[in-house]
């Protein structure tokens, strides 16, 4: 049963371009959850989506940032015009069910570069 | 909002021995989960252990536990018999258990860990 799937697993963008990352949950989970972690810091919290819905989006930033999980295909993170701020390692993480009960699985993360 | 407190920005182990990395949080919720990650140069995240906190037994996972203080609000983390592997960040991690409450993982700013051989 493969894990998560995040890809790519590197990405260089120059500053103001977009930049897609792709989330593919574990087979059988609905729930999507996508974290950034900044250098030397902990995860924090972004988004989080099921099939066709954006749930909790607290943790996104107003602008540039949007976030989806098609009924169809994995789930994108999508930054436009990339500052160099938004270098970053970004993790998706995804559940059967959104109950707290049930831990959340860690692709291996996209490392963003912004030259 | 709930936080959590890793003090120990980095920790450092003889091969075979025990080290406790330590973690505290805040909430004014009864019930939740608590939860340690590994982190190795790879970048995963990798799940060591989980709590409950209506839970009074401490976890356990082979050479991992943990000291779960409820009333302290204390989460640390017991690695025995240290090996070269466990070389890692070590993230604390808080998730409320009210349904629908966000869902989302509250992590520890991380402990780095070093085992000398």
């Amino acid at each position: 049963n493969a894990g998560v799937m995040q890809n790519p697993r590197h990405l260089v963008r120059r500053r103001g371009q977009e930049a897609r990352l792709r989330c593919s949950p574990m087979k059988g989970h609905s729930h999507v959850y996508w974290y950034r972690q900044l250098p030397e810091e902990g995860l924090k919290f972004m988004v989080y989506l099921q099939k066709e819905n954006i749930i909790d989006e607290s943790g996104m930033p107003k602008e540039r940032f949007s976030a989806e999980f098609p009924k169809e295909g994995p789930s994108i993170l999508r930054i436009q015009q990339v500052v160099r701020g938004d270098s970053a390692a970004y993790f998706c993480a995804s559940s059967p069910m959104g109950h707290p009960n049930q831990p959340q699985h860690f692709g291996d993360g996209t490392r963003l570069s912004i030259l | 909002a709930q936080t959590v407190t890793q003090s120990q920005p980095e920790m450092s182990v003889q091969e075979a021995e025990t080290v406790t990395l330590s973690c505290t949080y805040d909430t004014s919720e009864s019930d939740y989960y608590l939860f340690w990650y590994k982190q190795p140069p790879s970048r995963q995240m990798i799940l060591v252990i989980r709590q409950e906190a209506y839970k009074q037994q401490n976890a356990t996972e082979n050479r991992f536990s943990v000291n779960f203080q409820k009333a302290a609000k204390s989460f640390s983390l017991k690695i025995s018999d240290s090996q070269l592997g466990d070389a890692a960040m070590y993230f604390c991690a808080y998730r409320s258990a009210v349904n629908n409450a966000g869902n989302m993982l509250t992590f520890g700013g991380g402990t780095r860990l070093m085992v000398k051989p």
